[in-house]
């Protein structure tokens, strides 16, 4: 069965510290995708990858950064965390092709900083 | 820009009752067309999408969605409700060839009474 990883369910930080959120996909999927998810926002899209060591910002890609060094690991990294990134972080991955779109979605890590 | 918009916040509907969620969306050209479910405490699964052809798309458990270009819509439907349902839904409208440009709606969370 496909499985995407998400290293923590529940996360709690400190203000000021670098973050780091895991997620590994067994699938040997190309796209991998980094979102938030917020009450009445729906899920905004942090960064996209679409190979080893390739990247692209999604919406709200500021105070993030994203390392892709193999194929099926992509982390998540919050610089300098602040209140305002408390939030449900999702990930997902699919294979390229027509519309790439996020297949499959880990369960997610709710991530809480203080 | 490409939108889309879940008018309804939350809906509540009698187990064996129909079901329909509304999605409209704002888009250039022919769009791709998805809708996902969340259920409590997991990450999204993807319950359908239209790329083209037939505008009627069959989706995993019981779930049908029809494409209506002159209004710009793409409600999802199921003919009878279980109580395993009730979840959030989201619909999203998909690029044609990169992965950083899919818009998902807000949401609609689904209650099934008994």
């Amino acid at each position: 069965d496909v499985k995407v990883t998400q290293s923590s369910r529940y996360l709690v930080k400190r203000t000021g510290e670098k973050v780091f959120l895991e997620c590994v996909q067994d699938m040997d999927h190309e796209n991998m995708f980094w979102y938030r998810q917020d009450p009445g926002l729906g899920l905004r899209l942090i960064y996209f990858s679409y190979d080893v060591k390739m990247k692209e910002k999604g919406d709200i890609p500021e105070g993030y950064s994203v390392s892709r060094e193999k194929k099926e690991r992509f982390s998540l990294i919050l610089e300098s965390a602040s209140t305002n990134q408390t939030s449900m972080y999702l990930c997902a991955s699919s294979f390229p092709g027509v519309g790439n779109q996020p297949q499959h979605f880990g369960d997610g890590t709710r991530l809480s900083i203080l | 820009a490409q939108s889309v918009t879940q008018p309804d916040i939350h809906i509540t509907v009698s187990e064996g009752a129909s079901l329909e969620l509304r999605c409209n969306y704002s888009y250039g050209a022919t769009p791709y067309l998805f809708w996902y479910v969340q259920s409590p405490g997991q990450g999204l699964q993807l319950l359908l999408k239209y790329f083209s052809g037939d505008t009627l798309v069959q989706g995993i458990k019981g779930f049908e969605a029809e494409f209506k270009r002159s209004q710009s819509s793409f409600n999802l439907r199921k003919p009878s409700v279980h109580w395993s349902d009730a979840a959030e839904y989201f619909c999203a409208v998909g690029p044609s060839n990169t992965g950083n440009q899919f818009y998902f709606g807000t949401g609609t969370s689904l209650t099934v009474i008994p």
